[in-house]
């Protein structure tokens, strides 16, 4: 079974442009997380989707949005790009069924580089 | 805040068994810990979880004594493959997601 995929894995932009990364989950995962990881920080939580529907929100600003598709794939945008959005984004999936222990697998990341 | 406090770093040299603690005094009664590992420029690799007692899997062990402050990711006869940062979550039922995760600890394997 192919594991999470994320486009593209580096990016370069500067500052004020915006940006859409995007992500596949494990064929069959219906919920999608997305986290910002910066060097000396761990990774901090920006959203998570399950069935086109946001069902979680960390503490990021507005800038900061996403989505996700009837099949699952998800979207994150960032608009007005600032230096300290430079990061490594992660998406991660997991099966989210009632019962279960929720293990998320993640992706390898979109490397963000704002100059 | 991070639920967890686990070392900053440590150092083995390869075959050697090595263990990592994590202190969560704060854990709840629904609280489940899970064990990730960090190569750099990947995202996280789940390792293991638990909720009390000892589980093994073919990559390590988790101790978690009876009353659930502190657990104890075990890797058995480390090589330099897994040199990496190693994470301890504490959430509910497993859910980690708004959880911040801390630095983790950095492992170092060497020769």
């Amino acid at each position: 079974k192919a594991g999470v995929t994320q486009t593209p894995r580096y990016l370069i932009k500067t500052r004020g442009q915006q940006v859409t990364l995007s992500c596949s989950p494990i064929s069959g995962h219906r919920s999608v997380s997305w986290y910002q990881q910066t060097p000396g920080q761990g990774l901090q939580f920006l959203f998570e989707y399950f069935s086109e529907t946001q069902r979680n929100k960390g503490n990021f600003p507005g800038r900061f949005s996403g989505r996700q598709f009837s099949n699952s794939r998800s979207e994150m945008n960032v608009s007005t790009l600032e230096l300290g959005d430079s990061a490594l984004y992660l998406c991660a999936s997991s099966l989210l069924q009632r019962g279960d222990l929720d293990t998320q697998y993640f992706g390898p990341g979109t490397r963000l580089t704002v100059l | 805040l991070a639920k967890t406090t686990q070392p900053i770093s440590m150092d083995s040299y390869e075959g050697q068994e090595v263990n990592i603690t994590c202190s969560h005094n704060n854990i709840a009664t629904n609280d489940y810990i899970t064990w990730y590992q960090q190569f750099p420029s990947q995202g996280p690799r789940f390792i293991i979880q638990g909720y009390k007692t000892k589980v093994t899997n073919e990559v390590a062990s988790l101790f978690i004594p009876a009353d659930r402050k502190s657990s104890t990711l075990s890797l058995p006869r480390v090589s330099l493959s897994d040199t990496a940062v190693y994470y301890c979550l504490v959430a509910q039922g497993g859910n980690n997601r708004k959880l911040i995760w801390g630095l983790g600890t950095s492992l170092a394997v060497n020769p």
